[in-house]
């Protein structure tokens, strides 16, 4: 069982809707993370909040924007996505000793549809 | 720059072969290296890591030494089962918050 919560499993969507992925770890961990993974693709980093602030957005476009309301929560709020938004959407944290030996913690993802 | 370079897939074995996955690396510094395994439907969990070079990493019976004359992290386990059957992906680390993937190497464990 993972640790880091995410939710939907599964979210289809219109491209004028608006969505939200949630993501949720009670581990005290400090970072948390957005990945995109496309099928048969590696993870790809879209946006690091640490001690609830962002500290790196991977030029992401706009109609994706992140919130970190707490330390233990992570939301991607969804706008006008384009089909070729579909994927695997990936949250992660990491301890708040972390240094670049830290592991990540990843959540089993939602799987996002734009029709 | 800094990447990662896995040998292509897919990898097909029967039960019982022994399983070598290749992961080489570029990097300034002196990076971690780990590798990660997806398995279907789910997310990517920690395999194994190697802080420095010639440390070992090990876990569940899979194993990769940090090799730093070849710059090399390969990933072995001596006998695979098909519940091993996933992705598994190579990745390094050198600075806080950014990881560096592989493009992943399907493994496919037949009866």
């Amino acid at each position: 069982d993972t640790e880091v919560t995410q939710t939907p499993k599964h979210l289809v969507m219109g491209m004028t809707n608006k969505k939200s992925l949630k993501c949720e770890q009670h581990m005290g961990h400090r970072a948390m993370y957005w990945y995109k993974q496309k099928a048969k693709k590696p993870p790809e980093l879209m946006f690091v909040y640490s001690y609830e602030k962002l500290s790196i957005n991977e030029s992401v476009p706009s109609r994706f924007s992140p919130e970190c309301p707490n330390s233990s929560l992570l939301n991607l709020h969804l706008h006008a996505l384009q089909p070729e938004d579909s994927a695997l959407y990936l949250c992660a944290s990491s301890p708040p000793d972390r240094g670049y030996n830290s592991p990540l913690h990843f959540g089993n993802g939602t799987r996002l549809t734009v029709t | 720059g800094n990447s990662v370079t896995q040998m292509e897939g897919p990898v097909t074995l029967s039960e019982e072969a022994f399983l070598t996955i290749n992961c080489t690396y570029t990097a300034t510094g002196y990076p971690s290296l780990f590798w990660y395994v997806q398995y279907p439907g789910e997310g990517l969990q920690l395999l194994l890591k190697a802080t420095k070079a010639d440390d070992k990493g090990s876990n569940k019976g899979f194993e990769a030494t940090y090799r730093k004359e070849t710059t090399s992290f390969h990933l072995e386990k001596g006998s695979v089962q098909v519940s091993d059957s996933a992705v598994y992906f190579c990745a390094l680390s050198v600075t806080t918050d950014k990881l560096i993937f592989g493009t992943g190497t399907r493994l496919q464990v037949f009866p």
